[in-house]
């Protein structure tokens, strides 16, 4: 059975720092793209980030390029997201799922953790 | 970037009655879409990938079709355990974004 299971959510002021991670288990993590997906309250889903299997591409929605770093340790199963000089609007539910690749290079996302709340205020 | 827009915003069903939730992409997506559900608490499940194909372990009930620019979910026979909001989500083109959702309610 697949299993992710996010941390590092809390409270973080504006301009701040945070480091989310995401440990996996259930399946061979080393061979799957993974992303992380957020939820705003009281709004839909919205992708942010995705990283290959081997961890050498990532890719960004393009409101947190630069201010977000997402990383992998294949030898640890754990998925790591960096934010800096969050904002307020970065408040949010932050998934971790498990992602196919199409040949188009796009992906969707088909196990996906119970989520991290980041809530970004003063 | 590819806007989906879902309808109804919220849909009201009886027990035991069928649900369609609409999803409409502003510009032809193929069949590259997939539904998720998202209940309270509860980590969102993938129901339907590639507009028609069912997730592992997802009941038979739930049905995906269309192509292009119009899809469909169908729950047959709903249950209390089905209220949840429901997003789509195109992924044929850069980036893959998502509806605003449907959220479902059991009359």
């Amino acid at each position: 059975e697949v299993q992710l299971l996010e941390s590092g959510g809390g409270l973080v002021q504006p301009g701040g720092s945070l480091r989310l991670s995401c440990v996996a288990s259930g399946f061979a993590f080393s061979n799957n793209v993974m992303s992380w997906v957020r939820q705003a309250p009281g709004k839909g889903l919205e992708w942010v980030a995705s990283i290959s299997d081997g961890g050498d591409k990532a890719y960004y929605e393009a409101s947190v390029k630069g201010r977000v770093t997402i990383s992998r340790d294949n030898a640890q199963n754990t998925l790591y997201l960096q934010l800096t000089n969050v904002r307020a609007d970065d408040t949010a539910i932050f998934y971790c799922a498990k992602t196919e690749r199409t040949p188009r290079s796009s992906f969707y996302f088909d196990s996906w953790g119970q989520g991290a709340l980041v809530t970004v205020s003063s | 970037e590819r806007l989906m827009t879902q309808s109804p915003a919220t849909l009201s069903v009886s027990p035991g009655e069928s649900a369609t939730l609409s999803c409409r992409a502003s510009e032809s997506v193929s069949t590259f879409v997939a539904w998720y559900q998202l209940r309270p608490g509860q980590a969102p499940r993938l129901l339907i990938y590639d507009a028609s194909n069912r997730a592992t372990g997802v009941p038979a009930r739930f049905s995906g079709s269309g192509s292009g620019t119009e899809f469909t979910l169908t729950i047959g026979s709903l249950q209390s355990e089905d209220i949840a909001v429901y997003y789509c989500q195109q992924y044929n083109n850069w980036p893959q974004t998502f509806g605003q959702g449907t959220k479902l309610e059991i009359k």
